[in-house]
């Protein structure tokens, strides 16, 4: 089955700790996006990569960071510098240059600061 | 500032009634609009794309309609169940950019 995933669903953190979250894709998309959700928001971007090796900052990139080695793999790095983590992440793909295309999301980590 | 705006008060409706939701957006010229529904604790699924030069788009018991010149889209579910019920987001995005700006959302809940 075709599809992203996510891992892992719930996260937990102490202050000060880094944490990455797992994005994969077998989608064959060229385009990799990290939103951020909190109750009754939508969804901020905060990371997104067109291609590999290549990203940019979205609207709230501040305390987070992202790397993009392979096509089907986006990991997002919480640090320390985030002040306020506790969370719902999602993961989205999508084909590159297709606006008339959906994004296809994850299931989803939620992370919880301690 | 380019602003998206959809009902922050959940909708309740009856099952077998046609429910609307809306869209309404600001500073923001999209040529493409989207909605998706998104279940608690999962990631949105994509439903219904519409662009600016379409004024309808219909798939089963879904309706989306788009409306430049308002700068609205409604959102319509016929014959609704309680299935329905969840959240559903629209998302703009503007010609030049392939990033999509995502609405609050608006809770749906059909009471059988």
């Amino acid at each position: 089955d075709g599809g992203i995933t996510q891992s892992p669903k719930y996260l937990f953190r102490k202050e000060g700790q880094n944490v990455t979250l797992s994005c994969e894709q077998n989608l064959n998309h060229d385009a990799m996006y990290w939103y951020r959700q909190d109750p009754g928001q939508g969804l901020r971007l905060i990371y997104y990569s067109q291609i590999v090796n290549d990203f940019q900052k979205g609207d709230i990139a501040e305390g987070y960071s992202v790397s993009r080695e392979k096509k089907e793999s986006f990991p997002l790095t919480v640090t320390s510098a985030q002040k306020n983590p506790t969370a719902f992440y999602l993961c989205a793909s999508r084909e590159q240059g297709a606006h008339y295309n959906e994004q296809f999301f994850g299931p989803g980590t939620r992370l919880t600061v301690l | 500032s380019q602003k998206i705006e959809q009902n922050s008060e959940a909708l309740n409706i009856q099952e077998g009634k046609t429910a609307t939701l809306t869209c309404n957006y600001t500073n923001y010229s999209p040529a493409y609009l989207q909605w998706y529904r998104q279940d608690p604790g999962r990631g949105p699924v994509f439903l219904l794309l519409i662009r600016e030069n379409e004024k309808e788009k219909r798939k089963e018991r879904l309706k989306v309609t788009f409306d430049t010149t308002l700068k609205q889209s409604l959102f319509h579910i016929t014959a609704s169940q309680p299935a329905d019920s969840a959240t559903y987001l629209c998302a703009l995005e503007s010609g030049g950019s392939y990033i999509p700006t995502f609405g609050r959302g608006t809770s749906l809940i059909v009471h059988p």
